[in-house]
């Protein structure tokens, strides 16, 4: 079956500490998206990709990083700047990027701070 | 005032009810998305709307783009309907998705 695979479904850091966050797609989406998700609000878009080797921030890209040298692969590093990582990361993919496209989503992350 | 507003925040019914979620938003938009979140983290999307109305089994989503608002009905509702429904609107100035913060519906038997 075609989807979406994140790991860890838990992750923790300790303090100083990067983390990466695994987001895997066999739907041959051209785009994908890294979004945080916090009690209480909507979801954030931390980054974006719509074609191989190329990557933009979205509203809350400080303290975390991104590649995306394959297709099928978008993982997500947290990087000891980002002084507030507790939160449910949620990897999502759509066929070429266009906001009246459905989006797909993976299982999600919860990190947490050691 | 956030740009996508929803509404109730919380909602409890009885199994059999019919229920209505609201979406507000203060944008101008090139579709709208209801996304449905079960408890566990991961979410699935229900509809893609730009115009009108669409119909998935006991889900129905309206749309009325002068009002800036839409509806997403559950008709029959059952326990396993339980979880946070999303709506998220695309277009605005930042062609990006915005998101409401979710309405967490319990379907009691």
């Amino acid at each position: 079956d075609g989807g979406i695979t994140q790991s860890p479904k838990y992750l923790f850091r300790k303090e100083g500490q990067n983390v990466t966050l695994s987001c895997e797609q066999n739907l041959n989406h051209d785009a994908m998206y890294w979004y945080r998700q916090d009690p209480g609000q909507g979801l954030r878009l931390i980054y974006y990709s719509q074609i191989v080797n190329d990557f933009q921030k979205g509203d809350i890209a400080e303290g975390y990083s991104v590649s995306r040298e394959k297709k099928e692969s978008f993982p997500l590093t947290v990087t000891s700047a980002q002084k507030n990582p507790t939160a449910f990361y949620l990897c999502a993919s759509n066929p070429g990027g266009a906001l009246n496209e459905k989006l797909f989503f993976g299982s999600g992350t919860q990190l947490s701070v050691l | 005032k956030n740009e996508v507003e929803q509404s109730p925040q919380n909602l409890t019914a009885q199994e059999g009810e019919f229920i209505t979620i609201n979406c507000s938003y203060s944008v101008g938009i090139s579709a709208l998305h209801w996304l449905q979140q079960h408890p566990g983290g991961g979410i699935v999307s229900l509809f893609m709307l730009s115009s009108g109305k669409k119909k998935h089994g006991r889900l129905i989503a309206t749309i009325n783009i002068q009002e800036k608002h839409s509806s997403l009905h559950i008709t029959a509702s059952h326990p396993r309907d339980s979880a946070v429904y999303i709506c998220a609107v695309g277009g605005g100035a930042t062609n990006k998705l915005i998101f409401g913060t979710g309405t967490l519906l319990a379907v009691q038997p």
